[in-house]
Order: C-alpha cells, then structure tokens, then sequence
C-alpha cells in the first residue's frame, strides 16, 4: 500500500467546517478512485478521475462533495460543510490504466471524524 | 440494491486447514472479479483477480473459483497461517465500464494457532 500517499491519516473536523483529503498516485498511475467505507460497511465508490478530468462521479453526493486531480500534484477530495454523517474511512486508489490486469492499488485512508 | 454480496461476516479455521471464503454477485454484466485482503487500519491490499472466461486462477495457497451461471464466486486458501487473519473483500468490474469496482461488505477471516 505505500505506493499509493493518503494524507493526513486522521483528520478531525467540528461540524460545518471544511474537510480536504489528498492522494497521491503510485509513480506511472493515471487513474484514481475514491472510495469511502463506513463503520462495518464494504467500500462505496465515489469518484473517478484521470488528469484534470473527471470521468465518473456517479456516486458522488450531489452536494458538499467536490474532486479534483489537476495537471501538476496530488488528487484532492473535499467535502465542504461537514456534517456528522461524513465520518469514514475514505480511501484513494490508483491504476495505470483500465481494464483487466490492472487491480487498484489502494493508500492507507483518511480517517475522518466530524464532531 | 446489493450487486456484490458476501453473506457470511466472520469465518474461524485452525492453521494449516483450508479457508473458504464466498461470494455472490447480481450483475451478469459482471468479467472481472477480484479479491482483497485488508487489516486494520490500512488500506485494501490486492490478492487475486479471475476473469469471466476462466473458472479457476492459482496464485501460490490461493485460488479463485468462478462459477458463472450460479453468480459464485469462491477464494480458497491453504493452508491457512495465522497472518491470514484479516478482512477479506471480494469486488466484481462491469465489462465496459469506467474502471471503478463494486465491493462486498467483506468476510473478517480468524485463522486460531
């Protein structure tokens, strides 16, 4: 899993403030995912970017939640407004490309905790 | 509506004795199939993945079965050693899709000494 930099590891944000997760893809990856896993719940994907696009965000919530993965530097997940409900693990994973052969490759997660 | 199921939460072996791990899944639009292992507190760690048109992939003590018109699929590991222990995610692709995968809720394999 280190290929894959997930930070911060724990984050912990009041309700109403801004959360802004980063994830930096293995070297030679192009893709990137983000999943979040709640409490005893498998991983829900949320996002998927290629560089300065996004291609699929069909299960992004609609609103506070916003991705990013620009030209130069890591992919950002930020969720504005955070409400208690926003507390999980999220995940970012990466792929060279698309397809078989080519498993995601995942970080270590932001833990975060909204209070 | 669950397209990837794993219906059983836990499962307990002795070292040395097989594990089994299943998994269902709704979607016939499904071809590529993966399992991941993950312990606490780390991300998902890739295992083994089978595509739709085989029925079987070894890697070492672990193998994936594939059954396609029962929408089964298994992962078997043996012998089973105690760093086995882990929670175990099994997640299906849609051919054409994006790339994104679907995960199960995960099995927490105990393998006792």
């Amino acid at each position: 899993n280190a290929g894959v930099m997930q930070n911060p590891r724990h984050l912990v944000r009041r309700r109403g403030q801004e959360a802004r997760l980063r994830c930096s893809p293995m070297k030679g990856h192009s893709h990137v995912y983000w999943y979040r896993q709640l409490p005893e719940e498998g991983l829900k994907f949320m996002v998927y970017l290629q560089k300065e696009n996004i291609i699929d965000e069909s299960g992004m919530p609609k609103e506070r939640f916003s991705a990013e993965f620009p030209k130069e530097g890591p992919s950002i997940l930020r969720i504005q407004q955070v409400v208690r409900g926003d507390s999980a693990a999220y995940f970012c994973a990466s792929s060279p490309r698309t397809g078989e052969g080519s498993p995601l490759h995942f970080g270590n997660g932001t833990r975060l905790t909204v209070t | 509506d669950q397209q990837v199921k794993q219906n059983s939460p836990s499962l307990s072996v002795q070292e040395g004795r097989i594990s089994i791990l299943n998994c269902d899944y709704t979607n016939s639009m499904f071809d590529y199939f993966l399992w991941y292992k993950k312990y606490p507190a780390e991300g998902p760690t890739f295992l083994i993945s089978i595509s739709s048109i085989k029925d079987k992939n070894e890697d070492g003590r672990f193998t994936v079965f594939l059954n396609k018109s029962a929408k089964h699929l298994s992962l078997h590991i043996v012998p089973s050693q105690p760093g086995d222990s882990a929670v175990y995610f099994c997640a299906a692709r849609a051919g054409g899709s994006q790339g994104n995968l679907i995960f199960g809720k995960g099995t927490k394999l105990s393998v006792k000494p």
